[in-house]
């Protein structure tokens, strides 16, 4: 079955630096891989997805991710952190099947 | 999303109760999904159907929990009885029509607390 992991709790930066977030992943098939973001009592909110294609995604609010097959990761990355970024992230993975499965989530706090 | 409306936003109930969850996804979706997130557990799937037919449950924690969907545009997730151990956020979501590697679309949720 396919699993994510996103190996950190709690990600700190300064606002105007740039931030990752990690995310490994596993799967038996191709992988479909997806971040998420939610904000306080809200619902999650899809940023971006990788399907095929080029292995640097870009996607909402100034996000992109990189695809890396031979390390079987998938971070997250903003060049240019904001006070507003800050929320819980989630990666999530398919293979092509119907569920969607997540990772445990990762705190990003962006201090002014 | 506004393409995915939970009620109720907010349960407060009492253990042994019955519990009904409700989601009602806008046209154009083909699945639905039922998840529960905790501290401690963070985001699990409990069930989801395609074309309102229940496909994998095996994330159902026990007898207690029964999920519905008697058509396209609703669904419910119903607990009975209830324990103090299903406190949680529920969250349902939606996948467009005819995309397995799309997506999902989710509602702003439910929050139960069982006392």
């Amino acid at each position: 079955a396919q699993s994510v992991a996103q190996p950190e709790d709690q990600v700190n930066v300064a606002e105007g630096n740039p931030l990752t977030v990690k995310c490994t992943y596993s799967v038996s098939g191709n992988p479909y891989l997806f971040w998420y973001v939610q904000y306080p009592n809200r619902g999650l909110q899809f940023l971006l997805k990788y399907i095929t294609g080029d292995n640097l995604v870009k996607g909402s609010y100034g996000f992109e991710a990189e695809f890396n097959k031979s390390q079987t990761s998938f971070h997250l990355k903003k060049p240019s952190a904001l006070v507003s970024d800050s929320a819980l992230y989630f990666c999530a993975v398919r293979d092509g099947g119907n569920d969607m499965r997540f990772g445990a989530g990762t705190r990003l706090t962006v201090k002014p | 999303d506004a393409g995915v409306i939970q009620s109720p936003r907010h349960e407060v109930t009492e253990m042994g109760q019955e519990v009904t969850l409700r989601c009602k996804p806008i046209s154009g979706h083909n699945s639905l999904f039922w998840y529960r997130q905790t501290m401690m557990r963070g985001l699990e799937l409990l069930i989801y159907f395609n074309n309102n037919v229940p496909i994998d449950d095996s994330g159902m924690p026990e007898d207690r929990f029964s999920a519905k969907m008697p058509n396209a545009s609703f669904s419910t997730l119903k607990i009975q009885p209830s324990e103090p151990r299903d406190s949680a956020v529920y969250f349902c979501a939606v996948q467009r029509t005819g995309s397995n590697t799309g997506e999902l679309f989710f509602g702003e949720g439910s929050r139960l607390t069982v006392l």
